[in-house]
């Protein structure tokens, strides 16, 4: 347990459906992560936060992504209108000041049917 | 960000051998890291190499980088059944983000 927390888990959902995932970083980690990843591929990064600001979004982030990190804590990513391209295990990582070291939470893993 | 290629994709040994398993990058990097991810576990960082650092240890694992060759190499020692994992090299160039490649998938046959 790296102590970055995920929830949920696993989620099921319908095609066109919104879906939304928290993060929990470590306590004192100003930095936060959210990456993809598909079966037999490594982690692709998503988006990046220093405190509550989002400071990177990649191309992979289509406009149906968004995240927010409120108050510079907790984060969260919603998908809206999933597609089934979408099924991938969702990782959260973060890290802290100029460390390079990322932890990462356990995943959660969207299926959309 | 700097993306580090794993290779070979796929290792298989027994118990109690050593695995050797390799990283190519592209471009200048600040420094170069280890991680490995099961199943059980999720993705795990094991070791990190500066750029003016040539080998590091960490109990049986043993990292080596050469930049002139733009490539490292992660050593486990003595592997154990529990070593089954991917083992992936993301870089870093004083940028945050972190580039995966597809992994080496290593298989530790008890």
């Amino acid at each position: 347990d790296t102590g970055v927390s995920q929830d949920p888990r696993h989620k099921i959902t319908k095609r066109g459906q919104n879906v939304t995932f928290r993060c929990d970083p470590i306590s004192e980690h100003n930095r936060l992560y959210w990456y993809r990843q598909t079966l037999g591929q490594g982690p692709e990064f998503l988006t990046y936060f220093q405190n509550e600001a989002q400071l990177e979004k990649s191309r992979l982030l289509s406009d149906r992504f968004s995240a927010e990190r409120p108050k510079g804590s907790f984060s969260t990513l919603e998908i809206q209108r999933t597609e089934q391209g979408d099924s991938a295990m969702y990782l959260c990582a973060s890290s802290l000041g100029n460390i390079d070291e990322q932890f990462f939470g356990p995943g959660t893993r969207l299926t959309v049917l | 960000s700097q993306q580090g290629e794993e290779d070979p994709q796929a290792l298989s040994i027994q118990e109690g051998e050593n695995a050797t398993m390799n990283c190519s990058y592209k471009t200048s990097i600040n420094n170069l890291q280890w991680y490995r991810q099961n199943s059980g576990r999720g993705l795990v960082h094991l070791i990190l190499i500066r750029s003016n650092e040539r080998e590091k240890h960490s109990g049986r694992l043993r990292v080596t980088l050469d930049t002139s060759k733009k490539s490292s190499s992660l050593l486990i020692t003595a592997s154990r059944a529990a070593d089954t994992a991917s083992y992936f090299c993301p870089s870093g160039a004083g940028s945050y983000q972190l580039t995966f490649g597809k992994g080496t998938k290593l298989s530790v046959i008890p």
